[in-house]
C-alpha cells in the first residue's frame, strides 16, 4: 500500500466553480502537510503548508487537515484559468528528512 | 533574488552512459534535495546533501550519486543509465533540513 494516496482526477471545472482537491495517507510520523501546483514543463512551486489539524486560507485557497482520518484538502475558491495546473499533495517527515508526494491532481478550469 | 537554477534544460543520453545534473540553490539556502519525477507521478525524493554530506537517501541504487560544494551548490551522477531513468530530475533547496522548499524548474533526461 503507498504512503500516500492522492484523488487522480483529472478534473475539468467552469471557471468560477470549487474546487476540491484530495489526498489520504497512512504515515502517522508526517508533521508537515503541503500542496503544490506544478505547471507543465516547470517545477512545482508551494501553494501551502500546515503542520496542525483544521482550516488555514490564504486568499482563494484554503488547505484543510484531519490527523485523525490522515485526509487532507486543498480547496480553490472562484477558480480561474490560470489556476489549470496538476496539484500535488506532499507531507514531510522530519525524522526522515525527506518530502513523499502524491501522484497529483491535473486540474483544467475552463473560460 | 534568484531562485533555484538547474543545468542543463534537456538531456539525451544513451543507455550505459553517465550524466552529471547540476543545481543552484536559492540565495540564503544552505540545503539540497534532489528527487526524480516520471512522467505522471509525483516527484520521488533521491537524497538530500547539507553541510557538503548526504543526509538522507531515498530508495535508489548506488549508481545516484551527488555532492555538495562549499557553495552548496550541488551535482546528482547517474551512472549506466538505463531507459528507466528517464524523467524530470528536481533540485530543491531549503535553510536547514526541514521541509522540501523551493523547487528549480527541473532537468529533463531522456535515455534511448
Amino acid at each position: 500500500q503507498k504512503e500516500v494516496e492522492q484523488d487522480p482526477g483529472p478534473l475539468s471545472v467552469p471557471e468560477g466553480a470549487i474546487v476540491s482537491l484530495n489526498c489520504t495517507y497512512s504515515n502517522s510520523a508526517f508533521q508537515y502537510f503541503m500542496w503544490y501546483r506544478q505547471y507543465s514543463r516547470k517545477g512545482p512551486e508551494l501553494l501551502m503548508y500546515t503542520y496542525s489539524s483544521g482550516n488555514k486560507e490564504d486568499g482563494r485557497f484554503t488547505a484543510q487537515v484531519d490527523k485523525s482520518s490522515k485526509y487532507i484538502s486543498l480547496f480553490i475558491r472562484d477558480s480561474q484559468p490560470s489556476d489549470s495546473a496538476t496539484y500535488l499533495c506532499a507531507f514531510y517527515n522530519t525524522n526522515a528528512g525527506k518530502s513523499t508526494f502524491g501522484d497529483g491532481t491535473t486540474l483544467t478550469v475552463k473560460p | 533574488d534568484a531562485g533555484v537554477t538547474q543545468s542543463p534544460t534537456h538531456l539525451i543520453k544513451t543507455r550505459g552512459q553517465q550524466v552529471t545534473l547540476r543545481c543552484s540553490p536559492k540565495s540564503g539556502h544552505d540545503t539540497v534535495s534532489w528527487y526524480q519525477q516520471a512522467l505522471g507521478q509525483g516527484p520521488q525524493f533521491i537524497f538530500q546533501y547539507y553541510e557538503e554530506e548526504e543526509r538522507q537517501r531515498g530508495n535508489f541504487p548506488d549508481r545516484f550519486s551527488g555532492h555538495q560544494f562549499p557553495n552548496y551548490s550541488s551535482e546528482l551522477n547517474v551512472n549506466a543509465l538505463l531507459l528507466g531513468d528517464s524523467a524530470l530530475y528536481l533540485c530543491a533547496s531549503s535553510l536547514g533540513t526541514g521541509g522540501s522548499g523551493y523547487f528549480g524548474p527541473g532537468t529533463r533526461l531522456t535515455v534511448t
